[in-house]
């Protein structure tokens, strides 16, 4: 089975400053590695995608990712935080044969204060 | 890109009516459809995946009776909450990923169900 796990509830941070959402993962085989992102009362947003190739991956609204296999971990980072970016942020993975079921780690709420 | 349309965004009803929410791809096909249920400060839990043509699957726990799942075409999926109850209240989202394509989901913008 796989799992995806945030371990923050929530991340404070100064806007201007860099930040850090923490993801890890477990999952049988090569992982399919996603972050989106909610806005209240409303959807999620895709941010970016980890497939294969490069481990550093650059998505939308200025964020990146990095996918490390020896520690299962895909955390989301940005290097100056907007107060705009302040909204729930959840990581999934979806293993290969698993179809196209995604599994969702249980969201990081991103406070970004001016 | 890929549009996913839900609807409604939000429905207020009372305990014992039912409730159908629509998932459309609007510009796109998709084979199987995902619905999610969102309890509040609480991640997604994946009910059910929608089938085009056939019977959904549904993930442990969840009651087939009563959340009525129906994916005639390849572009459409329905969720029907049966005889609603409050304890049903939450946040609905379906998500669909075109047929032959496995690199994103394309996710609705959700439901808001309040059930007094």
């Amino acid at each position: 089975a796989q799992s995806v796990a945030q371990p923050e509830d929530q991340v404070n941070v100064a806007e201007g400053n860099p930040l850090t959402v923490k993801c890890t993962y477990s999952v049988s085989g090569n992982p399919y590695l996603f972050w989106y992102v909610q806005y209240p009362n409303r959807g999620l947003q895709f941010l970016l995608k980890y497939i294969t190739g490069d481990n550093l991956v650059k998505g939308s609204y200025g964020f990146e990712a990095e996918f490390n296999k020896s520690q299962t971990s895909f955390h989301l980072k940005k290097p100056s935080a907007l107060v705009s970016d302040s909204a729930l942020y959840f990581c999934a993975v979806r293993a290969l044969n698993a179809g196209n079921m995604l599994t969702f780690g249980g969201g990081t709420r991103l406070m970004v204060k001016p | 890109g890929a549009v996913v349309s839900q609807h409604p965004s939000r429905v207020i009803c009372k305990s014992g009516t039912s409730v159908k929410i629509e998932c459309r791809s609007l510009d796109f096909q998709a084979t199987t459809m995902f619905w999610y249920r969102q309890f509040p400060k609480q991640s997604l839990m994946l009910m059910a995946t929608s089938n085009e043509g056939s019977k959904a699957t549904y993930e442990q726990g969840v009651e087939k009776d009563k959340f009525l799942i129906n994916h005639a075409s390849l572009t459409l999926s329905t969720l029907t909450v049966t005889s609603a109850h409050p304890e049903d209240s939450s946040f609905y989202i379906c998500s669909a990923t075109p047929t032959g394509g496995y690199e994103k989901l394309f996710f609705g913008s959700g439901t808001q169900l309040s059930v007094l």
